[in-house]
Order: C-alpha cells, then structure tokens, then sequence
C-alpha cells in the first residue's frame, strides 16, 4: 500500500545533541510538509517542501532545519534540541498544494529529549 | 488566517449519528473546508473536504451552511474506533500558504458502547 512512513518512532537524543528525523513517501507526491505535534496540543505546521522549492513557517526557530534530496524522502534536522523541543513530529504529504489538496499524514516520531 | 470555532467535546452513543459543528464566520470565496481526525497516538487521518455543496463519502457526510459560514461533519453510525479529535480546517486556494493546514484546537468525540 501507498503510504507515508516515518523513522524511528521514537528518538531520545540529549540536550543540545543534534537529531535528524526521517520521512518517506512512496505515493509520489510534489509536496511534503513537517508538523510540531505538543502534547494535548494540535498539530503546528512548521515548513513544507514543494518539490525542491522550501517554504517555512514566519515562526518556525532557525534550530528546525529540512532537507528535500529527492521526492521520496524528507528530513527534519534539529540542530540543538532544548527541553521544549519534545514533541511528536507529524510527516505529511500532498499531490498538490492547493485548497482542495488532502494531506496523508505518516505515525510520527515521538522525540524525547533528556 | 481565517479561524473556526469547535465545541471542545462531545459525546455520541454507539451506532447512532453524530453531527459535528464547525463556525468558520471570516471564511472567503476560496476557501476550502476541510476536516481531519486524529486517533490516539496516530497521525491525523484526512476524513473530507468541501467548498460549497454538501459532500458524501465512505467515510461520512459534510453539510455546509448557504452562506458558508457553517458547516457539520456527519457520521451516520458512530462506532468506538470512531472515538478521536475531529479538526475543521479552512484551507486557502491563494496566496503562498495555499493548501497548508493550520489546526485548531479541534472536538474530543468520545463514543459509548
């Protein structure tokens, strides 16, 4: 089955360590979006990919970082995870950006950070 | 952006309907009206989208006022695994943040058996 697919499920990285999530796609979509997921908190929308062109979020912090090397795979880079980074990280994508565009979302990684 | 306002909770017997509200009053002509739910510990899970006429799926059914300042997500027999957040999102066809989902806080359903 087409599907989104997030690794690992669950990271813990130390405090200041740099940690890279990672996301795969086999549904061959142009656009892949990453998602900040606080506890009992909804889904934040940091940047997105549409194909190689990057669009980030105006409050993004410049410690999230994203790389795009081909259409199937995205990374999400944290440069320096603080205590407040700990969240799920949501994967997403979309054939299309537009308004009638649906988003299939990935499990997400639980990032736990110590 | 433009915003909607959702109850924080409700609750729903098993196999009956359940009619979820989404106010979305400063919505525009090209907006689109999405909604999302998200299981326990899953990502959310597209359910279905409309611009101005009602839409049915496999899924459930979405109404959406005349004026388009309104609408509800129907589900025709909710069952336990339907239990989730369900998210009304207004999705813009212009701009540069076309097609992004900016999430609310969303409706906790809770299902009885």
């Amino acid at each position: 089955d087409a599907m989104v697919i997030q690794n690992p499920r669950y990271q813990v990285t130390q405090f200041g360590k740099p940690v890279t999530l990672s996301c795969s796609q086999t549904l061959n979509h142009n656009v892949m979006y990453w998602y900040q997921q606080k506890s009992s908190q909804a889904p934040k929308l940091l940047f997105h990919y549409y194909d190689k062109d990057f669009n980030n979020e105006a409050d993004t912090p410049d410690n999230f970082q994203s790389r795009r090397p081909n259409t199937s795979f995205c990374f999400l880079d944290i440069r320096s995870p603080g205590l407040g980074d700990a969240a799920m990280y949501l994967c997403a994508t979309s054939r299309g950006a537009s308004g009638a565009s649906e988003q299939y979302f990935g499990p997400g990684t639980r990032l736990t950070v110590t | 952006d433009a915003k909607t306002t959702q109850p924080n909770s409700m609750e729903s017997n098993e196999e009956e309907p359940v009619h979820l509200p989404c106010n979305h009053s400063t919505i525009s002509g090209t907006d689109y009206i999405h909604w999302y739910r998200q299981l326990p510990s899953q990502g959310p899970e597209y359910v279905i989208h409309g611009l101005t006429s009602n839409v049915n799926n496999r899924m459930a059914s979405l109404a959406i006022a005349e004026d388009r300042k309104s609408s509800t997500l129907i589900l025709h027999r909710a069952t336990l695994r339907d239990a989730a957040v369900y998210y009304c999102i207004l999705s813009f066809d212009y701009g540069g943040s076309q097609g992004n989902l900016i999430f609310g806080k969303g409706t906790k359903l809770s299902v009885k058996p």
